[in-house]
């Protein structure tokens, strides 16, 4: 199983939008409403943002949002903020009981 | 509360063997999947891993199959990462994770160890 291809970089001011891409196949993104998106800061164990594509568990502000179109999943974040700036990872699963993750985005906020 | 800690990292040879142990607290360790991911230096997250609630079924990525070995004591409430004939390129923290609800969704997640392996 490939990465999942996402952009190396986005940015945005405080209170804008962004929006992060997640490229699959028809094997993996394609075939499975189970996209997870984590939120990694510097030096600090990931955290579960977006599960099964539009899903945010308990904590999560309804700021970050996931979508899907045929084999590219999305997160935005709305009203962007400081402590938003950090690293995200997109998993999907893909089958046989594997797990493929991008290659993350880093998030600058302006 | 829900948390899960990591031992076992360290500098180790290539060749040689290491043995990861993730201790669960807060929840029912015995009803959830269990999963090992890790970050290579300065690199993106990659699943290494995982293991059913019960310990019945086992899956790994290509990059580790045959070499690294999960396991579990729900007695114990302990997941454990045997590493064996270790590459340079398994230096990496290794993070220990819950599944959600069997569908490889990572909500719980250690502070992560260490594993370098050098010469």
């Amino acid at each position: 199983q490939s990465a999942l291809t996402q952009p190396p970089s986005a940015s945005g001011s405080p209170g804008q939008s962004v929006t992060i891409s997640c490229t699959g196949t028809s094997s993996d993104v394609g075939d499975y409403n189970y996209v997870s998106w984590y939120q990694q800061h510097p030096g600090k164990a990931p955290k579960l943002m977006i599960y099964e594509v539009t899903k945010r568990p308990s904590g999560v502000p309804d700021r970050f949002s996931g979508s899907k179109s045929g084999n590219t999943a999305s997160l935005t974040v709305s009203g962007l903020q400081a402590e938003d700036e950090a690293d995200y990872y997109c998993t999907s699963y893909a089958g046989s009981n594997h797990v493929v993750f991008g290659g993350g985005t880093k998030v600058t906020v302006l | 509360q829900v948390q899960l800690v990591e031992s076992g990292g360290g500098v180790v040879q290539p060749g040689r063997s290491l043995r990861l142990s993730c201790v669960a607290s807060g929840f029912t360790f015995s009803t959830y999947g269990m999963h090992w991911v890790r970050q290579a230096p300065g690199k993106g997250l990659e699943w290494v891993a995982g293991i059913w609630y019960d310990g019945s079924n086992k899956y790994y990525a290509d990059s580790v199959k045959g070499r690294f070995t999960i396991s579990r004591d729900n007695s114990k409430k302990t997941l454990s990462l045997q590493m064996n004939s270790v590459r340079a390129e398994d230096t990496a923290v290794y993070y220990c994770a819950r599944d959600l609800a069997g569908i490889f969704v990572f909500d719980i997640w250690g502070q992560g160890t260490t594993v370098t392996v050098s010469s």
